[in-house]
């Protein structure tokens, strides 16, 4: 069974840049989309963004200006920068696996279990 | 982007009562539906894809239906881990969005 497991700092400066990985262990980082998705404490969830495993990107226009997705395969890992950030920020960081189907549409079968990056001076 | 909007935003039930919760997309989004089960400090858990295929796992009590604009996610009978949060999520076109929530309580 494939798992999940973000890390990172916790605390992040106003202006400073958020920098997070994503380990995947039990399964490839191949074949797959990878995922990053955040929720704000008592919020709903809020796509960030998305690498392929032939590198193509795909970012949320939100946040497309702060936001860098990279794969690591040899580390079988992900990464997130989200850059200049602000209280705004302050979430509740998950990263994902899609399945991009053939026919359409993309879902997210394995989650890790979440990365609280709070954003203060 | 495509709005999601999730109705009741919450909803009280029992042990063995069928639940169903609605989910509407604010345009046309096909089948390209997904259904996750979140519950507290955990992340998501995907039940249902493409509107109404059961994810390798998940309970057969869980059915989803629709397209178009309008989808339901239906609990047969509930069981006491089944109460949570639950989400849609779209995947017709990025930004990918889901939906604010529907949090099952028990009754």
């Amino acid at each position: 069974q494939v798992q999940l497991q973000e890390s990172g700092p916790g605390l992040v400066k106003p202006s400073e840049t958020l920098s997070l990985t994503c380990t995947v262990s039990g399964g490839s980082i191949n074949n797959y989309y990878w995922i990053w998705i955040r929720q704000p404490p008592g919020k709903g969830l809020e796509y960030i963004g998305y690498i392929s495993y032939s590198g193509t990107t795909n970012y949320n226009p939100s946040l497309r200006s702060r936001v860098t997705i990279s794969v690591d395969a040899s580390k079988n890992q992900f990464s997130l920068i989200l850059s200049s950030v602000t209280a705004a920020d302050t979430a509740l960081y998950y990263c994902a696996r899609g399945i991009m189907m053939v026919r359409g549409g993309q879902h997210f079968d394995q989650w890790g279990q979440g990365t609280l990056v709070t954003v203060s001076s | 982007d495509i709005q999601m909007t999730q109705s009741p935003s919450s909803l009280s039930a029992s042990v063995g009562d069928r639940v169903t919760l609605t989910c509407r997309a604010s345009q046309t989004i096909s089948r390209y539906l997904n259904w996750y089960q979140q519950k507290p400090g955990k992340g998501p858990k995907l039940l249902i894809y493409i509107a109404s295929t059961l994810q390798s796992g998940v309970p057969s009590r869980f059915s989803g239906s629709g397209s178009g604009t309008d989808f339901t996610l239906t609990i047969s009978s509930l069981q006491p881990e089944d109460f949570a949060t639950y989400y849609c999520q779209q995947s017709y076109s990025t930004p990918y969005t889901f939906g604010q929530g529907t949090k099952l309580e028990i009754k």
